[in-house]
């Protein structure tokens, strides 16, 4: 079964620094994987996926990640904070099952930007 | 660009009682996911539909049962509710052929007294 762990429940920056948020999969087939934003009180976000084409994934809101086979991660960066990224990101990977692929979540890390 | 409907968006209700969520997926899309978070907790898949037949089940409690109906819409029926069910349910769709991407609505909060 597929499975996500993301390093780091709370992670905590200032404004303009680099956001590194840390994930790593298990899986026994090539993996679908995908990072989602959850703001306070607020429903889930695709933030950007992998979906076996391009290794570097861009996103939207500045974020991108990167695909690493060999080290089996998919961390989230961003160059540069801003106050409006704190909310808790999810690492997810897709079941690949048919007619339907259930997504596995990690655990989140929630995001902190300081001033 | 249409989203997911959920409804309702809140909901209380009381321990024993029963509730239905209702889910109205994206137009065109043809399956249909519902996931449960727990506070504090990463979200946790309970069942998904396409085309009208459950294709998968996770960790949903007996007490409850799911169907999705010929307009594509789906509801959660829940019973005999616990103070552990309180929770954020979501429910997300995917179109056909592109199941591995889903688009989730805003979710029904759950509390359950």
């Amino acid at each position: 079964a597929q499975s996500v762990t993301q390093l780091g429940s709370h992670v905590s920056v200032s404004e303009g620094a680099l956001v590194l948020l840390r994930c790593n999969y298990s899986s026994s087939v090539p993996p679908y994987l995908f990072w989602y934003v959850q703001y306070p009180n607020q429903g889930l976000q695709l933030l950007l996926k992998y979906t076996s084409a391009a290794t570097l994934v861009k996103g939207i809101n500045g974020f991108e990640a990167e695909f690493k086979k060999s080290e089996t991660s998919f961390h989230l960066t961003k160059p540069s904070a801003h106050m409006s990224d704190a909310a808790e990101y999810f690492c997810v990977v897709s079941d690949t099952r048919e007619y339907g692929n259930k997504l596995v979540f990690g655990a989140g890390t929630i995001l902190r930007v300081k001033s | 660009a249409a989203g997911v409907i959920q409804s309702p968006r809140h909901l209380i209700k009381e321990k024993r009682e029963t509730a239905t969520l209702k889910c109205y997926p994206i137009p065109r899309h043809d399956t249909v996911y519902w996931y449960q978070q727990g506070p504090g907790q990463d979200p946790q898949f309970l069942i998904s539909f396409y085309e009208k037949m459950q294709s998968d089940k996770g960790s949903i409690p007996d007490r409850f049962s799911a169907q999705q109906f010929s307009d594509y819409h789906s509801e959660l029926n829940m019973s005999s509710l616990e103070l552990g069910d309180s929770a954020l349910y979501f429910c997300a769709s995917s179109p056909e052929g592109d199941s591995y991407e889903q688009y989730f609505g805003p979710g029904t909060r759950l509390t359950v007294t």
